[in-house]
């Protein structure tokens, strides 16, 4: 697609149940990066794919968070069991290759947990 | 633990005046320095600086790097009221062989008609 494109866009839900937020990043590149940004906060790191390496997983905050990639293709980030501090604007972004500074973002999923 | 500070949190100016936001930060392994526009969602990206003392330059913005005092500058002259919006500046470190991202809080600048 011409841009980094983001599922759902918006997504409320009640504490304690699991969701799938999905990132379609621009084709063929092969670096794609989630960020959470709470209200009024800067990006905060979660987690990083590049091709078919193990992904930096350093920055997610518990074990209720995962994310995978197939490929150099989409990216779902799961949350189990959310809680109310899940709630932000989850963020992802691609970047043609690894070391490459410029990352397009998408318009990114508002998780709002009841 | 790498950090990015940036200042002031936030701004007011009416057009046509000329703002500097500052960014600051503490990394190990520094490899570029960042900076991104955002208006709703997503942040579109601005320059990337690597190298110290080039100014980069775009219209109205323009933007430079000091390794040796950590920081970088980004300039808006003449104001507009697009201009509004959250600018953040973002660090590019090397942890062992990963890449790391790291954002700061940003930059909220309101232009006033």
């Amino acid at each position: 697609g011409a841009g980094v494109s983001q599922s759902p866009s918006n997504k409320v839900t009640e504490k304690g149940k699991d969701v799938e937020l999905r990132c379609d990043p621009i084709s063929g590149h092969t670096a794609l990066y989630w960020y959470r940004q709470r209200l009024g906060q800067g990006l905060e790191f979660l987690i990083y794919f590049q091709g078919n390496s193990a992904p930096d997983k350093s920055g997610l905050p518990s074990d209720r968070f995962s994310a995978e990639r197939t490929g150099e293709s989409v990216s779902t980030l799961t949350i189990q069991r959310t809680q109310q501090e899940d709630s932000a604007v989850y963020l992802c972004a691609s970047s043609l290759v690894w070391g490459r500074g410029e990352l397009f973002f998408g318009e990114g999923s508002r998780l709002t947990v009841l | 633990e790498d950090k990015v500070v940036q200042s002031p949190l936030s701004l007011v100016v009416h057009e046509g005046d000329t703002v500097t936001l500052n960014c600051s930060y503490e990394v190990t392994n520094f490899r570029s320095l960042l900076w991104y526009k955002q208006e709703k969602k997503a942040p579109t990206f601005l320059f990337m600086l690597t190298s110290s003392g080039i100014e980069k330059k775009s219209g109205r913005l323009s933007s430079i790097l000091d390794k040796k005092e950590l920081s970088s500058i980004l300039n808006i002259t003449a104001t507009q009221t697009g201009d509004s919006a959250i600018y953040l500046c973002a660090v590019e470190s090397m942890s062992g062989s990963a890449r790391q991202l790291t954002f700061g809080s940003g930059t909220q600048l309101t232009v006033l008609p």
